[in-house]
């Protein structure tokens, strides 16, 4: 299976800033990279596909960039509402694997 | 308008068989590159991918779990089934559907609300 690690495991920020989360795939996945976000006690949401282009629907704030093995994910303009975990997988060989997930915290 | 929704027992105890339905609408698993996946998630934990059913009937499990589980669908109720044989508490888990975009064959646009299964004696 191909291994997915993301950084941090957690964070915290304040309203108004931009943060940046990283995954690090164990294999080359090309440009098959998902980050999804799941709020407490819900499903997750797709945000961004194929590394870099935004879901329906899904503001410009967020932001995917990357290829190979090496993937960031920007969230801009912080708000309360971006509180989550936050998740990227692989789309490049089963099975899909997840990362280990990324608690955002806002201040 | 898609949706999905996940039923199941709720609570299953070790060694028995866990059966998992996953009824949609919004689309049909009879058109042409449509999929439906598994995920589940332990209490507090990361993601897992399980299973994948296409339109076509090619079924995809997760190596780890291959040998215990089934996905099945039934096209004309648009329902898709999990079976997961000799549980165990590790198991315990919230279990998702969720529809794969049309134009992907791993993006997970569409997600059921989630169905929170217990093992435990």
């Amino acid at each position: 299976d191909i291994q997915m690690t993301q950084s941090p495991s957690s964070l915290s920020a304040s309203v108004g800033d931009r943060v940046t989360i990283t995954c690090q795939a164990s294999q080359d996945v090309r440009n098959y990279l998902n980050w999804y976000q799941q709020k407490p006690g819900k499903a997750p949401k797709l945000l961004i596909y194929d590394a870099s282009s935004l879901e329906t629907g899904v503001p410009p704030k967020f932001r995917g960039s990357g290829s190979g093995t090496f993937f960031t994910f920007i969230i801009s303009s912080l708000q309360p509402e971006d509180t989550a975990t936050y998740y990227c997988q692989q789309h490049f060989d089963m099975p899909y694997t997840f990362g280990q997930g990324t608690r955002l915290e806002i201040k | 308008q898609v949706t999905l929704k996940e039923s199941g027992p709720g609570m299953v105890k070790p060694t028995q068989t866990l059966t998992l339905t996953c009824t949609f609408s919004g689309f049909s698993l009879k058109t042409t590159r449509m999929r439906v996946t598994w995920i589940r998630q332990p209490p507090g934990k990361a993601l897992e991918w399980l299973a994948r059913i296409d339109w076509d009937n090619y079924k995809f499990y997760s190596p780890s779990l291959k040998t215990r589980l089934t996905v099945s669908k039934d096209s004309s109720k648009n329902q898709v089934v999990l079976t997961m044989t000799n549980v165990a508490p590790q198991d315990t888990a919230t279990y998702y559907c969720a529809r794969v975009r049309p134009d992907s064959t791993g993006s997970l646009d569409y997600w059921g609300q989630g169905t929170l299964v217990t093992v435990s004696p």
